[in-house]
């Protein structure tokens, strides 16, 4: 069974700062996709950024990168000039290509605090 | 914009009630789930459906069920519920991915149900 981890329970940076959320996962399949999802406080869970397995080049989306090792199965989200609206919990996500039911499978989470 | 609606933000319950949580999305999507979240746990899978009145289980189905009778409502029920499944609940949907693509899932807010 695949399995996300996500160590760091917590972290702070200080605002207009950068910072990197670290996320490993285990999987022996070649076909897969990643994500990092946030929650702000309010709950609704939106997606940040995704990853394609096949795809070599890291994904980004604005002051948001990841930093994809498909070797060492590890996916790491840098968040740029850190804002207080980025204050959440971020969850690393992997999702099974190839199939049609898109089941996710959750890294613990890890919450951001920014500081201003 | 997608929209994934759940009936209530928050839910207070007895032991032993049968509750009812109800998820609707407006994206004609094909795949809905049902997952739990819990501090430290993360997002933990407790059913999803492919279809009108297709389901699978997931990671944690034992004392829940679901419902898909229409394509935009799934529901998710606790027959009789306890205190160990005071949470909350959030809602997703997705579109079936085909090989090569993948979709991200959009969650609805969430219900938070206490069981006292």
């Amino acid at each position: 069974a695949q399995t996300v981890t996500q160590s760091q329970p917590e972290m702070s940076v200080q605002e207009a700062e950068t910072v990197t959320l670290s996320c490993t996962y285990d999987t022996s399949e070649s076909d897969y996709y990643l994500f990092w999802y946030k929650q702000p406080p309010s709950r609704q869970m939106i997606l940040v950024i995704r990853q394609e397995a096949y795809k070599q080049q890291n994904a980004t989306e604005n002051r948001f990168s990841v930093n994809f090792q498909k070797a060492a199965k590890s996916f790491s989200l840098k968040i740029s000039d850190s804002q207080l609206g980025d204050a959440a919990m971020y969850f690393c996500a992997y999702q099974e290509g190839g199939g049609a039911n898109s089941k996710l499978t959750f890294g613990k989470g890890i919450t951001l605090s920014v500081r201003p | 914009d997608v929209k994934v609606t759940q009936s209530s933000r928050y839910l207070v319950k007895r032991t032993g009630e049968k509750v009812f949580l109800e998820c609707v999305q407006d994206m004609d999507h094909e795949n809905m789930f049902w997952y739990r979240q819990d501090p430290g746990l993360g997002l933990r899978l407790i059913y999803f459906s492919y279809d009108v009145k297709m389901k699978e289980k997931g990671d944690i189905p034992e004392g829940y069920s679901v419902s898909r009778e229409k394509k935009e409502r799934f529901s998710l029920i606790l027959e009789s519920a306890s205190t160990n499944q005071t949470s909350m609940y959030l809602c997703a949907s997705s579109p079936i991915p085909t090989s090569g693509t993948s979709y991200e899932q959009y969650f609805g807010p969430g219900t938070r149900l206490t069981v006292t």
